[in-house]
């Protein structure tokens, strides 16, 4: 069965950096694209950007262009989402999705929660 | 890359059939058919209940249908079951991002 199982909790000072791990199973990795999404919380969710497994062509969303980097790791089917310079904004449940292009997120991560605080 | 409008919340008695709306525009909803649409439960995961504007996935029941009309996509579920109530949110291509919706609350009466 499909799975996608993220990193745990992480809690960081703002101007740090974190990295979001997000492990596929069950299906072939390169068939497929990984979407980030993040959710602030009690609000609504946000397109974070999208990366191919298959060649690592992304996209990314604009608000976030400079400081966010998506990647995989095809050889152990993860997906990485590293975001830099984080903000008490960035505070937010991280998740990540298997994505059929361009929109259809069919399997979901369990979510991973960023906390920004100094 | 603005959100899409949804109606903060719609409400519906167990048996009838509610429709939530999802106002985009031609470079988004009305530009291309992807729109797919999530339900989310507290504390959950989303979860994939219709996609490319009116396929629904295996698992998902025919009560949940999908559709679209110009800039507008909209999300039916007829026969309204307790376990319906949750949040919903429609997505839409836009060329080079994707785009979600504000989110609606489903109160089941």
């Amino acid at each position: 069965q499909v799975q996608l199982v993220q990193s745990g909790a992480e809690v960081k000072k703002p101007g740090a950096s974190v990295k979001v791990s997000c492990k596929a199973s069950g299906y072939t990795f390169t068939s497929y694209g990984i979407s980030w999404v993040r959710q602030a919380p009690g609000q609504g969710l946000e397109w974070m950007g999208w990366i191919s497994a298959y060649n690592g062509n992304t996209n990314y969303a604009q608000k976030l262009q400079g400081r966010v980097t998506m990647t995989t790791d095809t050889s152990t089917s993860t997906a990485y989402m590293e975001l830099r310079s984080l903000r008490s904004d960035d505070t937010a449940v991280y998740y990540c999705a298997r994505t059929d292009p361009p929109v259809t997120n069919d399997y979901w991560g369990q979510g991973t929660l960023v906390t920004v605080s100094s | 890359q603005s959100a899409l409008t949804q109606p903060r919340s719609v409400s519906g008695s167990p048996g009838q059939s509610v429709t939530i709306s999802c106002t985009g525009t031609s470079s988004d909803v009305g530009g291309y058919n992807y729109v797919s649409w999530y339900q989310q439960h507290p504390g959950k995961a989303p979860k994939l209940m219709i996609y490319d504007v009116s396929k629904r996935p295996s698992g998902v029941p025919d009560r949940f249908s999908g559709s679209k009309s110009g800039n507008t996509a909209s999300l039916t579920i007829s026969g309204l079951q307790a376990e319906d109530e949750a949040d919903y949110y429609c997505c839409s291509y836009a060329g080079s991002y994707t785009v979600f919706g504000g989110g609606t609350k489903l109160t089941v009466l």
